[in-house]
């Protein structure tokens, strides 16, 4: 998962424009990567996958991209909108082998109107 | 809303009380989880249950205990527990182990 402080990284991003949120992950065997969305007071929501023989995949506004050559993963919001303020985090899963999973701690968006 | 629900949604208990998270998912699914989510950490996978069975305890303390009775409800005992514990505690589901995961509201605890 991400390697962050002890505070939560914020984006700030204008109403409209695109937001990419970063995540660098940790383990270069991972095959399966989420991105999840957490709204103040719920839990998180699955957001998109991807598994590791793709490096694009994409959803509804949103398109995740894997680079495994430097282990990262990004998260990039088309059109970003008030209702996508929340915090964001990555997590990753390596299924073939202790199958454990690993959540970042997350990037907080912030929309500027 | 999602397929998840969780009760309490706040508890607040002393050291040495003994209470129950509940979790309940009606969303057909085979795998359960119970998750620790502390300020300034990462989300902290504790336990893992597929098909009722649990294949993950991932370095919890004993004074945390799981039960899944069936696939569509989980529980987790508290006793004993320590202020460090005060966190929030989201249970989650999903039709395959660790793929596309459902979570409830979460249940904020508090250890006076």
């Amino acid at each position: 998962g991400e390697n962050v402080g002890l505070h939560l990284p914020t984006l700030s991003v204008q109403e409209g424009d695109n937001s990419i949120i970063n995540c660098a992950y940790s383990n270069s065997a991972s095959d399966y990567f989420i991105w999840y969305k957490q709204e103040s007071g719920k839990g998180p929501q699955f957001i998109i996958d991807i598994r590791s023989n793709m490096d694009k995949r994409q959803g509804q506004r949103v398109t995740v991209l894997l680079n495994k050559t430097v282990k990262h993963l990004s998260l990039q919001i088309a059109a970003t909108q008030p209702g996508d303020s929340a915090v964001y985090f990555c997590a990753e899963n390596h299924s073939g082998g202790d199958d454990k999973i690993i959540f970042g701690k997350g990037t907080r968006l912030h929309i500027l109107p | 809303e999602t397929g998840v629900t969780q009760t309490p949604r706040h508890l607040v208990m002393g050291m040495t009380n003994k209470k129950s998270l509940k979790c309940e998912q009606h969303l057909g699914h085979n795998a359960m989880y119970w998750y620790k989510q502390s300020a300034k950490k990462p989300l902290e996978l504790m336990f893992v249950y597929n098909f009722k069975e649990q294949t993950e305890n991932n370095s919890v303390p004993s004074r945390f205990s799981p039960e899944c009775p069936n696939s569509s409800h989980l529980f987790l005992h508290l006793h004993t527990l320590q202020p460090e514990d005060s966190a929030l505690y989201l249970c989650a589901s999903s039709q395959v182990t660790y793929n596309e995961q459902f979570f409830g509201p979460g249940t904020r605890l508090t250890v006076l």
